[in-house]
């Protein structure tokens, strides 16, 4: 079984400042993914970025980036530029590569509550 | 594209009582996932279903929980009798099949919030 960590339980920046949120996660498994997830008060979970383990080049999405450290198994996202819209919950989400086919269940960390100061 | 629904959006029961989650995938996604997220938590997957067979129903609390997508498309998840620590909010997620390198279409809904009193 995978386990997922996020040791910061909440954060505050002002607008316009880089943050960085931390994750670690524990497995056997060789090929895998792994994501960032944003969940709003609306409770819908929103797909931030995600990274494949047997790529080396760390995922970038407009503000949002990763830093993958495989052999550490560590998994932090960087927010550039933040803004008062990112204000949420912050999920790092583990995936097994299926081996039959489709996605397998994620599992998730408890998160990180962002909060994004005027 | 419409998304994931789910219905109801609240639901509020007294101990013991029984309670049922009605989830509608996105169209053409042959898997459907149910998660719990109880406050403060991660969502944990309850069950995975791929078409109307289940692929994984290992953390689902067998007892008091049951699930099942009929046709496979739509989906129902009901608790009987609820508990107390029942109370969380219940997540419907579908995925394509294939698309691996497109996260599979991987697709929430809003969720149900259920408060057991």
């Amino acid at each position: 079984a995978q386990t997922v960590t996020q040791s910061q339980p909440e954060m505050s920046v002002q607008e316009a400042e880089t943050v960085t949120l931390s994750c670690t996660y524990d497995t056997s498994e060789s090929n895998y993914y792994l994501f960032w997830y944003k969940q709003p008060p609306s409770r819908q979970m929103i797909l931030v970025i995600r990274q494949e383990a047997y790529k080396q080049q760390n995922a970038t999405e407009n503000r949002f980036s990763v830093n993958f450290q495989k052999a550490a198994k560590s998994f932090s996202l960087k927010i550039s530029d933040s803004q008062l819209g990112d204000t949420a919950m912050y999920f790092c989400a583990f995936m097994k590569r299926g081996s039959g086919g489709g996605a397998d269940g994620l599992t998730f960390g408890k998160g990180t509550h962002l909060i994004i100061q005027p | 594209e419409a998304g994931v629904a789910q219905s109801p959006r609240y639901k509020i029961i007294e101990k013991r009582q029984s309670v049922a989650f009605w989830c509608n995938p996105i169209s053409g996604h042959a898997t459907l996932y149910w998660y719990q997220q109880i406050l403060g938590q991660g969502p944990k997957l309850l069950i995975q279903f791929q078409n109307n067979g289940v692929v994984d129903d290992s953390q689902l609390p067998k007892d008091r929980f049951s699930a099942e997508r009929l046709k496979g498309v739509d989906s129902t998840l009901k608790i009987q009798p609820a508990k107390l620590e029942d109370s969380a909010v219940y997540l419907c997620a579908s995925s394509l099949v294939t698309a691996p390198s497109a996260n599979y279409g991987y697709t929430f809904g809003s969720g149900t919030r259920l408060t057991v009193v």
